[in-house]
C-alpha cells in the first residue's frame, strides 16, 4: 500500500501570500490531521478532518483553514503568510474510527516565508 | 500540553538495545502510550503502542508498568539508522499531543 504523500515537498513564499499544500491519505483511510513543526514550537496539531468535516481544531488563528474531498484527500491553505509560518508541515491519516487508529505520516511540506 | 515526560537525549552503542524511557504518571483509564520516532525532519514514524499489556512487533518493544505510569521502549539491536528523535505520546483523542521527546544517538 502506498504511504501518505504530501504535495509539494518544498515551497518558497513572501510574507502576505498565500498558500495550498495538499495531502493524499493511505487508501481507505477517512481521516487526515494536519501538524506544525517549528523549531520554536515543536510538532502542534492544526486541524483534523473525517468525511468532509472538520472534527477537531488546534490553537491557530483563521488564517490557517483546510478541506477534506469526497476521496479524502486534504489541502491546507494559509492566507496573508508571516515570517513565522516558516515550519515544516505535516499531515497523517488513519482510518478515522477513534483515538486507537493509528496515525500515520507523510514526509511533509516544508515551507518557507521571506 | 503534552502530559509525558522524557530525557532530552541518549547514547547507545550499535547491536545494544536501546532502552527509552518515558513517565506518564498523570495517565488515566483509557488512554494508550503511543511512541513515534522522527529522523531528520521527515514525517514521525510509527513505533508502536498499547494500553496496559506489553507490545512487541518487528521494530520494537513496549513495556508498561503495572501501574501504568512509566512505560519503557526498547529497540533490541540498535542500528545507525535509529538515530532520531523518539516521542512518547498519552493518547485519548484523535489529536497526538508531542513533547520534546529524546533525542537518540547510536554510535559505532
Amino acid at each position: 500500500k502506498a504511504g501518505v504523500t504530501q504535495t509539494p515537498r518544498y515551497l518558497i513564499k513572501t510574507r502576505g501570500q498565500q498558500v495550498t499544500l495538499s495531502c493524499s491519505p493511505i487508501s481507505g483511510h477517512r481521516s487526515v490531521s494536519w501538524y506544525q513543526q517549528t523549531p520554536g514550537q515543536g510538532l502542534q496539531f492544526l486541524f483534523e478532518y473525517f468525511s468532509e468535516t472538520q472534527r477537531n481544531k488546534g490553537n491557530f488563528p483563521g488564517r490557517f483553514s483546510g478541506r477534506q474531498f469526497s476521496n479524502s484527500r486534504s489541502e491546507m491553505n494559509v492566507s496573508t503568510l508571516e515570517l513565522g509560518d516558516s515550519a515544516l508541515y505535516l499531515c497523517a491519516s488513519s482510518l478515522g474510527r477513534g483515538y486507537t487508529d493509528t496515525q500515520y505520516f507523510g514526509p511533509g511540506t516544508r515551507l518557507t516565508v521571506l | 500540553d503534552a502530559k509525558t515526560t522524557q530525557p532530552p537525549s541518549m547514547d547507545c552503542a550499535e547491536g545494544r538495545a536501546a532502552n527509552l524511557p518515558c513517565n506518564h504518571s498523570t495517565i488515566s483509564g483509557n488512554e494508550y502510550v503511543y511512541w513515534y520516532r522522527q529522523i531528520h525532519s521527515q514525517g514521525p514514524q510509527y513505533i508502536i503502542h498499547g494500553l496496559k499489556n506489553n507490545e512487541t512487533n518487528e521494530m520494537a518493544s513496549l513495556i508498561i508498568t503495572e501501574d501504568r505510569k512509566s512505560s519503557t521502549l526498547i529497540l533490541p539491536h540498535a542500528t545507525l539508522r535509529d538515530t532520531a528523535v523518539y516521542y512518547c505520546i498519552v493518547r485519548d483523542t484523535d489529536k497526538l499531543i508531542f513533547g520534546t521527546g529524546t533525542r537518540l544517538q547510536v554510535f559505532p
